[in-house]
């Protein structure tokens, strides 16, 4: 089962920020809070991860709360090719032979 | 990041042939994959864990006798769907994971899907 709760869809202003919430009341020490997004009919593409510190890459911004039982993926200028459906996943990083498992997810809708 | 391909991209078969997916890390060697199944407007759901050199493990109520899977070499990974009935239509999903990368968190890596038609 998915450790993970999300809303299931948010709306988004093209050129604006999108805030993706999720929540991991039960995260273990040593998971990472990981997320994937998937555009129609492809497969998962991953975009960032972090484990305590708040982490920023070419794609997104993660911000992770203190206490680490939520975190935000934040996308800082959406554009219409963000609409997806954005997964929130913790896993052990170290365990490259374990698979993600996947709740439900945001469905995003970048609108113009 | 690593590649992972998929092939076919989709296939429309009749009710009671086989179909065979194929699973490749193009850029690094994947001692395991794993395949998904994702019916219309649900999640991803695991099927099992393919390991290099050795059977696969399926998850409950996946049909090991209907789902195939092959894993012959550090590349390469096969999903063979026998004797298949529409309700096996989906999108299949395989992935993999570089652990000889770079990196040492293990990110795991998709291929794009097989949408799988059966009549």
């Amino acid at each position: 089962d998915a450790k993970t709760t999300q809303p299931t869809s948010m709306d988004c202003a093209e050129g604006r920020a999108a805030n993706l919430p999720c929540n991991h009341s039960t995260i273990s020490g040593n998971e990472y809070v990981y997320w994937y997004r998937q555009i129609h009919s492809q497969g998962p593409q991953y975009i960032i991860h972090g484990l305590k510190n708040n982490e920023t890459n070419e794609m997104a911004s993660l911000i992770i709360t203190e206490d680490r039982k939520s975190s935000t993926l934040i996308l800082p200028h959406a554009t219409l090719r963000d609409t997806a459906v954005y997964y929130c996943i913790v896993r052990v990083a170290s365990s490259g032979n374990t698979p993600l498992v996947f709740g439900k997810g945001t469905r995003l809708s970048v609108i113009a | 990041g690593a590649v992972v391909s998929q092939h076919p991209s989709r296939v429309i078969c009749k009710s009671g042939t086989s179909v065979k997916i194929e699973c490749r890390s193009l850029d690094f060697q994947a001692t395991t994959m794993f395949w998904y199944r994702q019916f219309p407007k649900q999640s991803l759901m695991l099927m099992a864990t393919s390991n290099e050199g050795s059977k696969a493990t399926y998850e409950q109520g996946v049909e090991k006798d209907k789902f195939l899977i092959n894993h012959a070499s550090l590349t390469l990974s096969t999903l063979t769907v026998t004797s298949a009935h529409p309700e096996d239509s989906s999108f299949y999903i395989c992935s993999a994971t570089d652990v000889g990368g770079m990196s040492s968190y293990n990110e795991q890596f998709f291929g794009p899907g097989t949408r799988l038609t059966v009549l």
